[in-house]
């Protein structure tokens, strides 16, 4: 089946600082998703990426739909403690696979005040 | 603003055990899914449905069953609980297949963590 390969697994970053994840894959997706899971809690949408190339911010977060379709990075600029949680990349192709999502494994992201 | 509500939120079974976890939604989604979460990894679509009285089978669907009589609910069931089954459940629902709007989007509940011993 589809994978996706998330990275890093882990951060562990200074509050202020930039943060940079991505996620690639083997398949093609027409849809890329970026979710965040606080403790707790199931995972929330933060960013939908429809189209290839496309470059979509919310606040202080930034993602981009990768040209070939196999790829998706997420930006998170000026961390703050509430950043804490884990980052999941999702791909979705409506041809191969229907609504179903394929989820990254996760980031996990510390942030030190 | 209800959204996706899972019960129970914590469950202890033993080997052998059966169970149901519930799940409704009331956003009036056609498509609904059950996914497991295990430590370090990612979300392992167990079934998903498209509708009433329409259920599929994901990525791991071995040891549960499913039902979906109502657009509303989607329970789960596990019929002889096996420790590989701890983990935590998430059910979400999506508004994909209406008319109105093209979103992979998922709304997710909060999860049920089950320890089976």
């Amino acid at each position: 089946g589809q994978q996706l390969n998330q990275s890093p697994q882990s951060m562990f970053i200074q509050e202020g600082e930039d943060v940079s994840m991505n996620c690639t894959s083997s398949s093609i997706f027409n849809t890329w998703l970026w979710y965040k899971q606080d403790p707790g809690e199931g995972p929330v949408l933060l960013i939908a990426l429809y189209k290839a190339g496309e470059l979509t911010s919310n606040g202080r977060l930034t993602a981009q739909f990768g040209i070939t379709r196999k790829d998706s990075f997420l930006n998170i600029s000026a961390s703050i403690p509430s950043d804490v949680g884990i980052y999941f990349c999702a791909g979705q192709n409506k041809e191969t696979s229907g609504s179903r999502l394929t989820f990254g494994e996760g980031t996990q992201l510390t942030v030190n005040p | 603003n209800a959204g996706v509500t899972q019960t129970p939120k914590f469950r202890i079974l033993k080997i052998g055990q059966s169970m149901t976890l519930q799940c409704t939604q009331d956003m009036n989604h056609n498509y609904m899914y059950w996914y497991r979460q295990d430590p370090g990894m990612g979300l392992k679509l167990i079934y998903y449905s498209v509708g009433a009285g329409i259920t599929d089978k994901g990525e791991v669907p071995n040891g549960y069953n499913v039902s979906r009589s109502t657009t509303e609910d989607f329970p789960l069931r596990l019929e002889l609980a096996a420790p590989s089954q701890t983990s935590v459940y998430f059910c979400a629902s999506s508004p994909m297949g209406h008319l109105t709007t093209n979103t992979g989007e998922l709304f997710f509940g909060e999860g049920s963590r089950l320890t089976v011993l």
